[in-house]
């Protein structure tokens, strides 16, 4: 168990409004990453913290945002909603830093529905 | 560039007969190279690591991979397959020299199937 905490763990939201993700952690750790899983493409990186306050974008960014105001939460936040945006969303950590050779470490997961 | 290609979407196999999960990847640098598991709605957890060390890695549950650079692989196998190992895997490679994840690319994932 890596300490990854996501909430809420399940949303259904109309098209149009403003949605909001929590990862937590409790490790302290620096990296903190937002996924989206999709059938037949893998998991492929929203965006990204390597500190309080620094972030960066990573390939589907476009349409969300993200906050990091403390270590332990890393926020995103889908301005509004689209229903290309049902997805599964998953936080994680990577407690060697930016090392290549450092695995991530998954939450469970949130599922997101927009309708 | 990058990439990593799983060339199974599915993968079907009776209990206790062997597995094989198979990856191909491209990579410019020496890459890390890793594999996930995913049972259903869990998030994804770590099966093992190759990262320039043995080129045979064991990981948990009885897996290993092995990497080829000749063949620039890293296929996954297990000798038994166990009905608990129902469930998604995902290969991914990690590349050096690059910011902290933006060079993390995950493949499309198999789907293994055990039969009784």
């Amino acid at each position: 168990d890596a300490g990854i905490t996501q909430s809420p763990r399940h949303k259904v939201t109309e098209t149009g409004t403003p949605v909001t993700l929590r990862c937590h952690q409790t490790e302290n750790h620096r990296y903190m990453y937002w996924y989206r899983q999709d059938p037949g493409h893998g998991l492929r990186l929203i965006h990204y913290s390597y500190g309080v306050k620094d972030t960066d974008k990573g390939e589907v960014s476009d349409g969300y945002s993200v906050s990091r105001s403390k270590t332990e939460d890393f926020l995103l936040t889908l301005e509004s909603a689209t229903s290309s945006q049902t997805s599964v969303y998953f936080c994680a950590i990577r407690p060697s830093g930016s090392s290549h050779n450092s695995p991530l470490h998954f939450g469970n997961g949130t599922r997101l529905t927009v309708t | 560039a990058q990439s990593v290609t799983q060339l199974d979407s599915h993968v079907s196999v009776s209990e206790g007969t062997p597995v094989l999960l198979r990856c191909n990847y491209s990579s410019s640098y020496s890459p890390s190279l890793f594999w996930y598991v995913q049972h259903p709605n869990k998030g994804l957890q770590l099966l093992l690591k190759y990262t320039s060390a043995a080129t045979l890695v064991k990981g948990i549950n009885g897996f290993e991979a092995e990497f080829k650079k000749s063949e620039t692989s890293f296929h996954l196998t297990k000798p038994s397959a166990h009905m608990s190992d129902a469930a998604e895997y995902f290969c991914v490679v990690s590349d050096p020299g690059y910011s902290s994840a933006s060079k993390i690319i995950f493949g499309s994932g198999t789907r293994l199937s055990i039969r009784p």
